[in-house]
């Protein structure tokens, strides 16, 4: 199965744009890039998906390199609120058996 | 709707002890599934359920069974607890061919075994 490489740890001001980046270099053709995080002592929760365009929705973008061994979650102005584990994950098409790395520790500096 | 909800939110067993981790979700989801985290990792799969009466294993299967009887319930079995198995235990669910990729989470178990 595809794995994911994450930082593990980052820090943002608040209000700023967060770049949160992901390596996925033995990703596979059908593989879905899914973003959760996980807000301290909850369950994760959805973020935003793709396959290979950029994504755009309420939360968050997603950036998709062309030859999609990499990505990158853009947060447009971080709150105190997106302070979480940010979770970079892929799922082979057709399943939803999510490959979960140790994800990204986000701190949201005030 | 109530999502998806599990119980009991802590337990704490003695090796050997044997117990049932509840999961109800009130989306009428198809798919559901039963990941554990291990302190500073992320989740990983243990069952998954594409409907009732159809079950199938994951990543860390061994040592627990499961069941989908109805839509609604997926309970998560224990058959004879190990300090290994202490973890904090999450289900989710998910709508097959549904109009997004959302897997909804619950709040998850944190179960110790002594």
């Amino acid at each position: 199965d595809a794995k994911t490489t994450q930082p593990n740890s980052m820090e943002s001001n608040e209000e700023e744009p967060v770049h949160l980046p992901c390596n996925h270099s033995t990703i596979s053709g059908t593989d879905y890039i899914h973003w959760y995080r996980q807000l301290p002592s909850q369950g994760p929760e959805y973020v935003i998906h793709g396959l290979t365009s950029n994504v755009n929705n309420r939360m968050a973008s997603l950036a998709i390199a062309e030859d999609r061994k990499s990505s990158t979650l853009i947060l447009h102005r971080a709150t105190l609120r997106d302070a979480a584990v940010y979770y970079c994950i892929l799922c082979p098409s057709g399943t939803y058996k999510y490959i979960f790395g140790t994800g990204t520790r986000l701190k949201v500096l005030a | 709707n109530a999502g998806v909800t599990q119980t009991p939110k802590f337990q704490v067993l003695k090796t050997g002890q044997s117990m049932t981790l509840q999961c109800a979700q009130d989306m009428n989801h198809e798919y559901m599934s039963w990941y554990r985290q291990d302190p500073g990792m992320g989740l990983r799969l243990i069952h998954y359920s594409v409907g009732a009466g159809i079950t199938d294993q994951g990543e860390v299967p061994n040592g627990y069974n499961v069941s989908r009887s109805t839509t609604e319930d997926f309970p998560l079995r224990l058959l004879s607890a190990a300090p290994s198995q202490t973890s904090v235990y999450f289900c989710a669910s998910i709508s097959l061919g549904g109009s997004t990729d959302t897997q909804y989470f619950g709040p998850g178990t944190r179960l110790t075994v002594l």
